[in-house]
């Protein structure tokens, strides 16, 4: 079963742009969750999509979006980028997002904001 | 604003050492409470997921016990191998489907 990938792996942009980054959960999988991991900080929960829908998002500020696709794809999308951007974003895919669900990471995309 | 703290930061250790971790979290609310393995250019890992006080997981040389009604969960690893190198992380599920990570125990083995 191939695992969840995420492209692009690396990306760099400048302050002002916006940028959409992807996630391919695994297959059967239908919960994605974002998350983003700055120097010195845990990973962030940014949001949960099930079934194309956002069922929870955390504390960024609206400059931050997302969207699942109905086979279950997500995308992640930040405009107007700011220098505190620069992080790894990962997203992990589960089967139905429940509290005992196994998450299953990707690789990350490493985003870079000059 | 949940709180998961996790102790030490880092910890060197030499091969066939054996060593434990501590993840803390809130002790109210409580859903599950999972355990990740992260090592440096790869995907965190997940090793256990827990849920009920008393819980014991083991896998392989690995293991870890859950107490919910003091807010802990200990991370053990027996004979470390330098392969066991890498960033563990827990993460507190209080419901709303959102994971609240720690900021890791790094961990390295020397050979």
């Amino acid at each position: 079963k191939a695992g969840v990938t995420q492209t692009p792996r690396y990306l760099i942009k400048t302050r002002g742009q916006q940028v959409t980054l992807s996630c391919s959960p695994i297959s059967g999988h239908r919960s994605v969750s974002w998350y983003q991991q700055t120097p010195g900080q845990g990973l962030q929960f940014l949001f949960e999509y099930f079934s194309e829908t956002q069922r929870n998002k955390g504390n960024f500020p609206g400059r931050f979006s997302g969207r699942q696709f109905s086979n279950s794809r997500s995308e992640m999308n930040v405009s107007t980028l700011e220098l505190g951007d620069s992080a790894l974003y990962l997203c992990a895919s589960s089967h139905a997002g429940g509290n005992t669900d196994t998450q299953y990471f990707g690789p990350g995309t490493r985003l870079t904001v000059l | 604003i949940l709180n998961v703290e996790q102790s030490p930061q880092s910890l060197h250790v030499q091969e066939g050492d054996s060593t434990n971790f501590t993840c803390s979290f809130p002790s109210s609310n409580f859903y599950a409470l999972h355990w990740y393995r992260w090592e440096t250019a790869k995907s965190p890992e997940a090793l256990f997921v827990m849920t009920l006080n008393g819980d014991e997981k083991k896998k392989g040389r690995i293991s870890a016990t859950l107490n919910t009604k003091e807010g802990y969960s200990y991370l053990y690893i027996k004979g470390s191998q330098p392969e066991d190198s890498a960033t563990y992380l827990c993460a507190f599920y209080a419901g709303r489907r959102a994971l609240t990570f720690g900021s890791g125990t790094r961990l390295q083995v020397q050979p």
